[in-house]
């Protein structure tokens, strides 16, 4: 029974190049959440998103940043032409569905991006 | 809008002292309250969780808070701290209705154990 997965555990880009982050939810959960943690900043929302549907992107920067959770297949953050100030660790966290919070979410190990 | 305060950043304490560490919430209703565990480098573990009923929860490796809605608090404590609770502390909310139950998380607490 896998809990969630991301992948890579490490990613290091140069600046201007694009990364993508992965997560594939624990099985039976269609909810996913990104956050990211920056230093001396703490988490931070990023986006939620449901099978084939963006439910809140408010913490999304308005730009270089997307995300997808296609019908088949991980969640995907990808970051376009990415900045020193990108560098952090992005946390997917994945929940049965509204309601099921109360059991707590599942959070994966995370990605830790350094852009150099 | 909903808010998380974790007072003091950093908590050190000695081997089989005391461990508490404080979260105050704002929130228009009584959120949904989590407690999670960072050690160095790793995800993020659920410790315990508030959402209804018995307002002292318990939680894994000995921890448990207490809900007190007069003070909007959820502080953390521990009889005796372990050298292996040393990491990082954070407290969240999410709302209880709506579309999003999105965690707001605060700065977090690092904790040193001395031995």
């Amino acid at each position: 029974n896998a809990g969630v997965m991301q992948n890579p555990r490490h990613l290091v880009r140069r600046r201007g190049q694009e990364a993508r982050l992965r997560c594939s939810p624990m099985k039976g959960h269609s909810h996913v959440y990104w956050y990211r943690q920056l230093p001396e900043e703490g988490l931070k929302f990023m986006v939620y998103l449901q099978k084939e549907n963006i439910i809140d992107e408010s913490g999304m920067p308005k730009e270089r940043f997307s995300a997808e959770f296609p019908k088949e297949g991980p969640s995907i953050l990808r970051i376009q032409q990415v900045v020193r100030g990108d560098s952090a660790a992005y946390f997917c966290a994945s929940s049965p569905g509204l309601g099921d919070e109360a059991r707590g979410y599942t959070f994966g190990s995370g990605t830790r991006l350094t852009v150099v | 809008a909903q808010s998380v305060t974790q007072l003091g950043s950093h908590v050190s304490v000695s081997e089989g002292a005391l461990v508490l560490l404080r979260c105050n919430y704002s929130s228009s209703v009584p959120p949904y309250l989590f407690w999670y565990v960072q050690y160095p480098n790793q995800g993020l573990q659920l410790l315990l969780k508030y959402t209804t009923g018995a307002t002292l929860v318990k939680g894994i490796n000995g921890f448990e808070a207490e809900f007190k809605k007069s003070e909007t608090s959820f502080h953390l404590t521990k009889p005796s701290a372990h050298m292996s609770d040393a990491a990082e502390y954070f407290c969240a909310v999410s709302e209880r209705a709506g579309n999003n139950r999105k965690l707001i998380w605060g700065l977090g607490t690092s904790l040193a154990v001395n031995p």
